[in-house]
C-alpha cells in the first residue's frame, strides 16, 4: 500500500499570506495525485488533479506541483474561506484498491 | 451542475444492513464511473467502493469486500451502496462522488454528495 504522508497536520496563517502544504508518498505515484478542500459539515471539494492542474472553477491561487514521491499545494493570498482541511489523494495503480488519501492539513487562523 | 444527493443512512445494530442510495442530477450519469467513499467522524477520507459506467466492472476496498455491494441504475440516474453484517468500524458519513477522467484516465472524484451517516450500535 502507498502510504501518503501529509505535513503539518495543523498549519496556522493568517488572511493575505501563502499557504504551502506537503504530501509525501512512500513509493512514487507518478503524477497521479489530487487535493481536495475540505470545509466544516461540507462535502470535500476537488482542486487539483494531475498533480499541477486546477480542477474547473478553481481559482487560480490554489496551485499544485511536484510528481513522484513529493508533491506540493500552495495558496496564495489566504482568503477567509480558505480555511479548512485539505487532503491529497493517490490514484496511481490499478484496481482502485490501489488508491490512499492522506490524514489531512487543516488551515486555520 | 453536477448534484449528487446520498439517503438512506442511520442508526443500526451491529450485524445489520443498511442500503444507501445517491440521486444524481445535472450531468449524463451513465457516462461516468461512480464510487463511494466514508469519512468515520473526525477522520479523514477512505475509498471504499468503484462502479463503471455500464455497472458491469465494481471494485471493493479490502475493508468492505465481501460485505458491501454496489449497484447502478441509470435509467434512474442511481447508485446504490448494500452494506451487510455492520460492525462499529462502518460508523461514518458515506459520500458518493462521481469519477472525472482525463484523456480516459482516472483523475479524481468530482463532485461529492453531502454524505449519509451511519452509525453502528447496539
Amino acid at each position: 500500500e502507498k502510504v501518503m504522508t501529509q505535513s503539518p497536520a495543523t498549519l496556522s496563517v493568517s488572511p493575505g499570506e501563502t499557504a504551502t502544504l506537503s504530501c509525501r508518498a512512500s513509493q512514487s505515484v507518478g503524477s497521479d495525485l489530487a487535493w481536495y478542500q475540505q470545509k466544516p459539515g461540507q462535502a470535500p471539494r476537488l482542486l487539483i488533479y494531475g498533480g499541477s492542474t486546477r480542477a474547473t472553477g478553481i481559482p487560480a491561487r490554489f496551485s499544485g506541483s511536484g510528481s513522484g514521491t513529493e508533491f506540493t499545494l500552495t495558496i496564495s493570498s489566504l482568503q477567509s474561506e480558505d480555511f479548512a482541511v485539505y487532503y491529497c489523494h493517490q490514484y496511481n495503480g490499478w484496481p482502485p484498491g490501489a488508491w490512499t488519501f492522506g490524514q489531512g492539513t487543516e488551515v486555520e487562523i | 451542475q453536477a448534484h449528487l444527493v446520498e439517503s438512506g443512512g442511520g442508526l443500526v445494530k451491529p450485524g445489520g444492513s443498511l442500503r444507501l442510495s445517491c440521486t444524481a442530477s445535472g450531468f449524463t450519469f451513465s457516462d461516468h464511473y461512480m464510487g463511494w467513499l466514508r469519512q468515520a467522524p473526525g477522520k479523514g477520507l477512505e475509498w471504499i467502493s468503484y462502479i463503471s459506467n455500464n455497472g458491469r466492472d465494481v471494485f471493493y476496498a479490502d475493508s468492505v469486500k465481501g460485505r458491501f455491494t454496489i449497484s447502478r441504475d441509470n435509467a434512474k440516474n442511481s447508485l446504490y451502496l448494500q452494506m451487510n453484517n455492520l460492525g462499529a468500524e462502518d460508523t461514518a458519513f458515506y459520500h458518493c462522488a462521481r469519477a472525472i477522467a482525463v484523456a480516459g484516465l482516472f483523475s479524481g472524484f468530482d463532485p461529492w454528495g453531502q454524505g449519509t451517516m451511519v452509525t453502528v450500535s447496539s
